[in-house]
């Protein structure tokens, strides 16, 4: 069973550009998490999906991001427009009835 | 939200040294797992253990839910199993996973 997939693996911006991050949960499973880990901290969740509906987004800096998940499968995590508090690793997740979640590798965001 | 707090924050061990990392959580959960972050940051799971006692090979876990905390044993360390454990839960009718600050475990050959 494949693993939840993220691109790109890394990317490096100059503040104030605009930057989209993917991922592509297990096959089945309905729920998908985007978490923020700043370096030497713990993941820190900025939204959750239930199939293409949001269940929780109230850690979403919603002036500057902004995610979809449109058909219920992959999602697109966006900031725009960049800060240098930005830089961070995102992290996806999904889940099968909401119980154990994995995660994919990770997008390493450096933000210059 | 629920608090969670992880000791030690930082353990140094000779390999096949054992020892027992700690999650506390400040209410009641429905979800707590235990992961490794490895050396190129990829959160590797090891448990999900809202309640009882399970083992997977040199590693066991106990959470005692009516007490609010949970346990992480590793046995006979190994070098690979140096890098940060996290003990991450959820609870309150939030699914999303709160996680601790992590402990840095390094096995020194």
């Amino acid at each position: 069973e494949a693993g939840v997939a993220q691109s790109p693996r890394y990317k490096i911006i100059e503040k104030r550009q605009s930057v989209a991050f993917w991922c592509n949960p297990i096959s089945g499973h309905a729920t998908l998490y985007w978490y923020q880990q700043i370096l030497g901290q713990g993941p820190k969740l900025l939204i959750q999906f239930q199939n293409n509906g949001v269940v929780d987004d109230s850690q979403l800096p919603k002036d500057r991001f902004s995610a979809e998940r449109l058909k219920g499968v992959d999602s697109t995590l966006k900031i725009q427009p960049a800060k240098l508090e930005d830089s961070a690793v995102y992290l996806c997740a999904s889940s099968f009835s909401l119980m154990q979640q994995f995660f994919g590798p990770g997008t390493r965001l450096t933000v210059l | 939200g629920i608090q969670v707090e992880q000791s030690p924050p930082d353990l140094i061990l000779q390999e096949g040294a054992n020892s027992t990392l700690r999650c506390n959580f400040s209410d009641s959960v429905n979800n707590l797992q235990w992961f490794h972050q490895n050396p190129w940051g990829q959160l590797i799971n090891l448990f999900y253990i809202p309640s009882g006692t399970k083992q997977n090979g040199r590693l066991s876990a106990t959470t005692v839910a009516t007490e609010r905390y949970s346990l992480l044993y590793i046995s006979s360390s190994q070098t690979t199993d140096s890098g940060v454990y996290f003990c991450a839960v959820s609870g309150g009718g939030a699914d999303g996973l709160t996680f601790g600050k992590g402990t840095h475990l390094i096995i020194q050959p």
